[in-house]
């Protein structure tokens, strides 16, 4: 069965302090790999597709990577504003992608 | 990027009547659009399906007599909560496909 899982759950950073949030999924195909931004009481915020290995893409403060297996979130210099639930979502050619938990982040000032 | 609406944002009724929520892709078409339902700190939960022009398809442990699900037109899905309980409040999101799954604001659904 196809699986996507993110780790942390929760991640609590000071404004400054640079981190990396994980994807990892288990799929039959990959189409495409998909990041979104959640704030509370809101729909998630598309940020940034991956289509191959040793794609990235970058906006702001985020940067997003891609391998085989997995894929990362890295968040530069975090600020307050950066706080919300990041969610990785696969495309495994189905007709809907297969989610992630999503990791909590809290960015304290 | 493309951009899909719900209406309304926020609802609360009584126990036992029904709610509809709207689901708009406001500058594309969709024949295949999403309903999730989310839980206080919780990922997504796909409920269901809606296809233009035909039936929706539920997940398993959806009631597809109390979520009513219609998909008239490329751009509009409905969800109608049916006799509506206490345990029916939650967050329910709606989805589109464009070029990537766009996310509507999402509706607050509090039963009384």
């Amino acid at each position: 069965e196809d699986q996507v899982t993110q780790s942390p759950e929760a991640l609590r950073l000071q404004e400054g302090e640079s981190s990396s949030l994980n994807c990892s999924y288990t799929v039959s195909g990959l189409r495409g790999l998909f990041w979104y931004r959640q704030d509370p009481g809101k729909g998630p915020e598309f940020l940034f597709t991956l289509y191959s290995a040793g794609e990235e893409k970058e906006k702001e403060r985020l940067k997003a990577t891609l391998t085989k297996k997995e894929s990362f979130l890295h968040i530069t210099a975090p600020k307050p504003e950066d706080s919300a639930t990041y969610l990785c979502a696969v495309d495994n050619y189905g007709q809907n992608f297969v989610f992630g938990p999503g990791t909590r982040l809290s960015v304290l000032p | 990027g493309a951009v899909v609406s719900q209406h309304p944002s926020r609802v609360i009724c009584k126990s036992g009547t029904s709610v509809k929520i709207e689901c708009r892709s406001l500058d594309f078409q969709a024949t295949t659009m999403f309903w999730y339902r989310q839980f206080p700190k919780k990922s997504l939960m796909l409920m269901a399906t809606s296809n233009e022009g035909s039936k929706a398809t539920y997940e398993q442990g959806v009631e597809k007599d109390k979520f009513l699900i219609n998909h008239a037109s490329l751009t509009l899905s409905t969800l109608t909560v049916t006799s509506a309980h206490p345990e029916d409040s939650s967050f329910y999101i709606c989805s589109a496909i464009s070029d990537t799954q766009y996310f509507g604001p999402g509706t607050r659904l509090t039963v009384l």
